[in-house]
């Protein structure tokens, strides 16, 4: 079976200051990982995500996010918070060629970021 | 087309009326996916389609219907709704099960 552990159901920073969203993730076969960003009465949407290849993985509005396996973590990073990054972030696992349902995506409880000015 | 367009984007509803939202997708996917989110939760999984067919039902009550006419559509029908079931009602597709999910912006459903 596949979880994801989102520490911090809230996070506030100042403007300008770095961002770190911490992700960690249970999983019996390599996993997909994935970082959703939703606003206010608004879908998900992918900010980046991990499948193979590239531990380091850039993903827009200036995110980045590191896999690392050791340590089963995908904590999302940014240097320099900007007011307009304030929304709930949910981190997500699947693992689609372990047979199955594990290609269903399953979410963390979400961790609410303000950023103040 | 990057894009899952979901409509009606507000929908007020009584009890005893029967609504539809609906999904669509021109990226070829050929899974998709129906999610309830209540307010500060994360999305929860309700239907699966693949190659058009129902592969997953989260248990759901059958007040909610879903329906996949084609690989481009997919809809949702309420009916008898509860007012427990105000919530926002994503849609998500993937190429194939599993990998990338692109969601919608979701159906802000109020059930009165």
């Amino acid at each position: 079976a596949q979880s994801v552990t989102q520490l911090g159901s809230h996070v506030s920073v100042s403007e300008g200051a770095l961002v770190l969203l911490r992700c960690n993730y249970s999983s019996s076969v390599p996993p997909y990982l994935f970082w959703y960003v939703q606003y206010p009465n608004q879908g998900l949407q992918l900010l980046l995500k991990y499948t193979t290849g590239a531990t380091l993985v850039k993903g827009i509005n200036g995110f980045e996010a590191e896999f690392k396996k050791s340590e089963t973590s995908f904590h999302l990073t940014k240097p320099s918070a900007h007011m307009s990054d304030a929304a709930e972030y949910f981190c997500a696992v699947n693992t689609p060629n372990s047979g199955g349902s594990n290609y269903k995506l399953t979410f963390g409880k979400g961790t609410l970021l303000t950023v103040n000015p | 087309d990057t894009e899952v367009t979901q409509t009606p984007k507000h929908l007020v509803m009584g009890m005893t009326n029967k609504k539809s939202l609906k999904c669509e997708q021109h990226m070829g996917h050929r899974a998709m996916y129906w999610y309830k989110q209540k307010a500060k939760k994360p999305p929860e999984l309700m239907f699966v389609y693949s190659y058009e067919k129902l592969s997953i039902n989260e248990s759901v009550p059958s007040r909610f219907s879903p329906e996949c006419p084609n690989s481009s559509l997919l809809n949702l029908h309420l009916h008898a709704l509860q007012p427990e079931d105000s919530a926002l009602y994503l849609c998500a597709s993937s190429q194939d099960l599993g990998y990338g999910y692109t969601f919608g912006s979701g159906t802000r459903l109020t059930v009165v």
